[in-house]
């Protein structure tokens, strides 16, 4: 089946040390997302890929970065991880209406960092 | 800018029960498209239903409809016939037509289900 997948599910990390979390889809979305989910909030939008172009929100952290080597997948770095930083990290993807896709977006089931 | 607004943190309702989740949203625009999602306690955000807003027909899904009223700028989802499986956080959503790569989304209402 088509879909977004997220490693790894759990990632522990201490503090300050830089953690890598990856995101693949199957389903040729042209669209990326990076989300940060704290308990019992809505999904807050770091940056996304449209194609190849990164689209970074403007009160996204510098500790956060992230890649898009190829259409399938994608990298959020955070570089310095803090005790504010320890989250549920969402991916997700869409197909633009550009390319005569949906409006939707497709999510991961997540991955959950917590930090020492 | 746009913002959508669910004013009911939390809601509780019986099995086999009907709940309506409440979500208004405000926006300058007059084409756009609205969505509930459902995250359960897994976590994964799935979408239960889309509405276009040229549409006036309201959408359904199965058990799940919406009450989309326009000019309120309100965008309710009906749940019928609820059962435990429906226990999660619902999210409503909003999303230009004509920016098509983001999407906003409410603050979410948590809804439990009681046996």
């Amino acid at each position: 089946d088509a879909m977004v997948i997220q490693n790894p599910r759990y990632q522990v990390t201490q503090f300050g040390k830089p953690v890598t979390l990856s995101c693949s889809q199957t389903l040729n979305h042209n669209v990326m997302y990076w989300y940060q989910q704290k308990s019992s909030q809505a999904p807050k939008l770091l940056f996304h890929y449209y194609d190849k172009d990164f689209n970074n929100e403007a009160d996204t952290p510098d500790n956060f970065q992230s890649r898009r080597p190829n259409t399938s997948f994608c990298f959020l770095d955070i570089r310095s991880p803090g005790l504010g930083d320890a989250a549920m990290y969402l991916c997700a993807t869409s197909s633009s209406f550009l390319s005569s896709g949906t409006d939707t977006q497709y999510f991961g089931p997540g991955t959950r960092l917590t930090v020492l | 800018a746009q913002t959508v607004t669910q004013s009911q943190p939390e809601m509780s309702v019986q099995e086999a029960e009907t709940v309506t989740l409440s979500c208004t949203y405000d926006t300058s625009e007059s084409d756009y498209y609205l969505f509930w999602y459902k995250q359960p306690p897994s976590r994964q955000m799935i979408l239960v239903i889309r509405q276009e807003a040229y549409k006036q027909q309201n959408a359904t899904e199965n058990r799940f409809s919406v009450n989309f009223q326009k000019a309120a700028k309100s965008f309710s989802l009906k749940i019928s016939d609820s059962q435990l499986g429906d226990a999660a956080m619902y999210f409503c959503a909003y999303r230009s037509a004509d920016r098509d790569d983001k999407i906003i989304f409410g603050k979410g209402t948590r809804l439990h289900i009681l046996p």
